[in-house]
């Protein structure tokens, strides 16, 4: 295992549809991260974890979204009645909590139409 | 609040000119990290540099060199004599830490490099 999985890599989804991502960590990384990239924009923080633990969520995670991590491995982002607006490459990455030094993966691109 | 700007949307130089990226940040913490990503068309993000508050020495690392000053809050980043391969998206990031933990990235808005043959 040499650096963060993401699958899919493209989903194209009708809006009203629901959709799931999946992020593969490296695995002595305890943080994990996932963004939100919109065309011609920088990543934008939806939420991490901490082992299993959701310790945070911006507040562009809308009651739509939801992210979990279960036994503290992989993670999964999945968004509920997707938007047109949810269009977006979604990055996970991940860290250990005591090393400031950030993996990303190659990301899931959504395309809602 | 924390905040990066980079305020050069896009640049283009032809290949073996030496090119400047500029970003800016804003926090209050005194602890904090700063990185450059490269960003392919492909689409995963690159790691380049990681930088901690405590440190201003410059750094080259072959074509690239970064100019950390903290008097003027900036973090600048050279590519000399470019290539081809050097075109991206480039961002800037700023990680705080904050109640004894590190949290998340903040970007930029990114600055696109071609380099023209």
């Amino acid at each position: 295992d040499t650096g963060v999985s993401q699958d899919p890599r493209h989903k194209i989804t009708k809006r009203g549809q629901n959709v799931t991502f999946r992020c593969d960590p490296i695995s002595e990384h305890n943080r994990l991260y996932w963004y939100r990239q919109t065309l011609g924009q920088g990543p934008e923080f939806l939420t991490y974890f901490q082992n299993e633990a959701q310790l945070e969520k911006s507040r562009l995670l809308s009651d739509r979204f939801s992210a979990e991590r279960p036994k503290g491995s992989f993670s999964t982002l999945e968004i509920q009645r997707t938007e047109q607006g949810d269009s977006a490459m979604y990055l996970c990455a991940s860290s250990q909590a005591t090393i400031r030094f950030y993996t990303f993966g190659s990301g899931t691109r959504l395309t809602v139409v | 609040a924390q905040k990066v700007t980079q305020a050069q949307t896009e640049i283009s130089v032809v290949e073996k000119e030496d090119v400047t990226l500029d970003c800016v940040y804003e926090t209050r913490d005194t602890t904090y990290y700063l990185f450059w990503y490269k960003q392919p068309p492909s689409g995963e993000l690159v790691f380049l540099i990681r930088r901690n508050s405590f440190d201003e020495q410059n750094e080259i690392s072959g074509r690239y060199s970064w100019n950390f000053q903290k008097s003027t809050s900036s973090f600048n980043f050279t590519i000399t004599a470019s290539q081809v391969v050097d075109s991206a998206v480039y961002f800037c990031a700023l990680s705080v830490k904050y109640g004894g933990a590190t949290n998340n990235l903040i970007f930029g808005t990114g600055t696109l490099l071609a380099v023209q043959p």
